[in-house]
């Protein structure tokens, strides 16, 4: 059974802080590892994609691979009240099927 | 500018009356997959169509069914809808099927059970 496992928070911080969220996989073959943001009530919408170890910046956001680790985590700069969603990891399964984690709700406070 | 679209939005159906969700793709994506939400859970794949081929995940309930009729269309049929039937429905689309293919959701449809 393949696994995705994340903190279901909420993880508070304050504006203009960093925001860190993390994720683990069980699934050492996995090659893919994807980060979707989902606000309340609504569908999650994909924001980083990371396959090689390391660090991917985009704007804000930094996704962060350890594949001998089996560890994925998501940075946020500059945290802003619109970032407060629920951060969902997913990894791929094969197939481009995607597993999910069951999210970590991020909450930042003005 | 909506690239995967679902409707209805919401969806509130009798306990046990067929009822069917539609998703369509402005993407023209070989790949299209239907995810169950429910409350504070990870979104589960019911199944996915890469192209024609069917693929069901072994524990989907023989209750939900679905078709392609065309690359662009997909649709999910719940037969029998129960009370444990409610949750996000949320219809996704990838380029294809390998590794690092990403996937685009479209808005969801909400469904109720009454």
């Amino acid at each position: 059974q393949k696994e995705v496992e994340q903190n279901s928070g909420p993880l508070s911080v304050p504006e203009g802080a960093i925001a860190s969220l993390n994720c683990t996989y069980s699934d050492r073959g996995s090659q893919s590892f994807f980060w979707y943001r989902q606000y309340s009530g609504k569908s999650p919408e994909l924001i980083m994609s990371i396959y090689s170890n390391g660090d991917k910046e985009d704007g804000r956001f930094t996704a962060q691979l350890n594949k001998a680790s089996q560890y994925v985590s998501l940075l946020i700069r500059d945290s802003q009240p619109s970032d407060s969603a629920t951060y969902l990891c997913a990894v791929n399964s094969g197939y481009s099927t995607l597993t999910f984690g069951k999210g970590t709700m991020l909450l930042v406070s003005p | 500018d909506a690239m995967v679209i679902q409707n209805p939005r919401y969806q509130v159906t009798q306990f046990g009356k067929p009822v069917t969700l539609s998703c369509s793709q402005t993407l023209n994506h070989n790949v299209m997959y239907w995810y169950q939400q429910k409350s504070s859970q990870a979104p589960k794949l019911l199944f996915h169509y890469y192209d024609k081929d069917f693929n069901n995940e072994a524990d989907t309930p023989d209750n939900f069914q679905s078709r392609r009729p065309n690359t662009s269309f997909c649709f999910l049929d719940i037969r029998s809808p129960g009370l444990g039937d409610a949750a996000m429905y949320l219809c996704a689309t990838s380029r294809s099927r390998g590794e690092g293919t990403e996937a685009f959701f479209g808005q969801g449809t909400r469904l109720t059970v009454v």
